[in-house]
């Protein structure tokens, strides 16, 4: 299986920061990496597709980046509802795989 | 609006199975493939495997593969995950999701998850 690798696991930030988490694949996946928004208790958002596609609905203060094993999600100003997890997912192989996720909380 | 209604809480006894629905809803089922995604408690996000609801063809991830079997009804535009020999690490949210995108590449709609505890 194709290992996705998040980091940071969790950061702390204040509202209005920038906020960068890395994704890394164990192999080259192209373009097929997808980001998800997931706050407590509830399900999965997709934010991003194609590395770096914003899904309808997302706001634009979100953008993706990259290509091969090494991808990024950039908040350019973080708001009061930002604070969640994030995940990663890869779709290039029949087996999907999603990273460990990155925690932002509020500084 | 697509919606994806997923059936209620259960609990388990080791050993035994569960079958948990996903009815969808607001767009064209057969048009598209259900995925199945797994989180235990403070997890990371596990795919399971999907479905395509217009032929019955499936593919399954190698962790659950021989335990887990996904299956739909055309005509109550519903699919359905069964996860048997189930043990205590099986405690999870289980999720359904649409795949769309190019190439059936991502899950744009997720139904709202449905916990399966297993205890004895």
């Amino acid at each position: 299986d194709i290992q996705m690798t998040q980091s940071p696991s969790s950061l702390s930030a204040s509202v209005g920061d920038r906020v960068t988490i890395t994704c890394r694949a164990s192999q080259s996946i192209s373009s097929y990496l997808n980001w998800y928004q997931q706050k407590s208790g509830k399900a999965p958002k997709l934010l991003i597709f194609a590395a770096s596609i914003l899904q309808s609905g997302v706001p634009s203060r979100f953008s993706g980046s990259g290509s091969g094993t090494d991808f990024t999600l950039t908040i350019s100003s973080l708001q009061p509802e930002d604070f969640a997890t994030y995940y990663c997912q890869q779709s290039y192989s029949t087996l999907w795989t999603f990273g460990q996720g990155t925690k932002v909380e509020i500084k | 609006q697509v919606q994806l209604v997923q059936s209620g809480a259960e609990m388990k006894k080791p050993g035994a199975s569960v079958k948990v629905s996903c009815k969808a809803s607001g767009y064209t089922f057969t048009n598209y493939l259900i995925h199945w995604v797994r989180q235990a408690p403070g997890q990371r996000l596990e795919w399971m495997g999907w479905i395509s609801a217009a032929n019955g063809n499936t593919k399954y991830s190698q962790k659950f593969q021989g335990r887990v079997t996904i299956t739909r009804d055309t005509s109550a535009t519903t699919a359905y995950m069964e996860l048997s020999s189930l043990r205590s690490e099986d405690t999870a949210v289980f999720y359904c999701a649409r795949a769309s995108c190019s190439g059936d590449s991502c899950l744009d709609n997720w139904g709202q998850g449905t916990l399966v505890t297993v205890s004895s």
